[in-house]
């Protein structure tokens, strides 16, 4: 069936470090791909989305690129903030009636001052 | 707008009590759905519902039951609560027909069993 894989956490950065979180994703179809972020306490809220392959999906200074040959859709960030710091889920929706939204396993990240 | 709203955020239980979560949303969405959220496993589906008087089992429906009689509202029933129930559940709604829509959480309830 569909899936998700996203790179193990925590991920510990210092301010204004790059950020990278890989996901990758398998599927049968033409799937939707999410980035969605958890802050302390909170709810996941999205982040960002692509919906056909090379979409690119951008957000607070995120940025995620839907590659088809790769099946990945890691999430970048050029300068991360102490405020970014939480859970971060990749998700995948099979584009199909009657399914779910499928999630990754969650990326913790701690930014540092 | 409230948006999705959760009750309780916080429950104890002993093993065998029943009880039963509640989510409402208020933007008319078709779709409903109740997730768990454990230490290293991300979030695992529940139960889902595409509109009302219909549902569907998820990844892990064991132990759960829902109803949906209204679109607005989606409770999750534990029957006989045990300790691997344990966890954090949140309730989640989508427009039904647009899979590439927003999916918006409510806040979560976090559940202990004794």
């Amino acid at each position: 069936g569909d899936s998700v894989t996203q790179m193990e956490g925590p991920v510990t950065l210092s301010e204004e470090a790059f950020l990278t979180i890989n996901c990758t994703y398998t599927a049968t179809g033409y799937p939707s791909l999410f980035w969605y972020v958890q802050y302390p306490g909170e709810g996941l809220q999205l982040l960002l989305k692509a919906t056909k392959a090379d979409d690119k999906g951008s957000n607070k200074g995120f940025e995620a690129t839907y590659r088809k040959e790769t099946t990945s859709f890691h999430l970048e960030k050029g300068s991360v903030q102490v405020s970014d710091s939480a859970v971060y889920f990749c998700a995948l929706s099979p584009n199909q009636a009657g399914t779910a939204l499928i999630f990754g396993k969650g990326t913790t990240l701690s930014v540092s001052s | 707008n409230a948006g999705v709203t959760q009750t309780p955020k916080f429950q104890v239980l002993k093993t065998g009590q029943s009880m039963t979560l509640q989510c409402a949303q208020d933007m008319n969405h078709e779709y409903m759905s109740w997730y768990r959220q454990d230490p290293g496993m991300g979030l695992r589906l529940i139960h889902y519902s595409v509109g009302a008087g219909i549902t569907d089992q998820g990844e892990v429906p064991n132990g759960y039951n829902v109803s949906r009689s209204t679109t607005e509202d989606f409770p999750l029933r534990l029957l006989s609560a045990a300790p691997s129930q344990t966890s954090v559940y949140f309730c989640a709604s989508r427009t039904g027909t647009i899979f590439t829509g927003e999916l918006f959480f409510g806040e979560g309830s976090r559940l202990t069993v004794l």
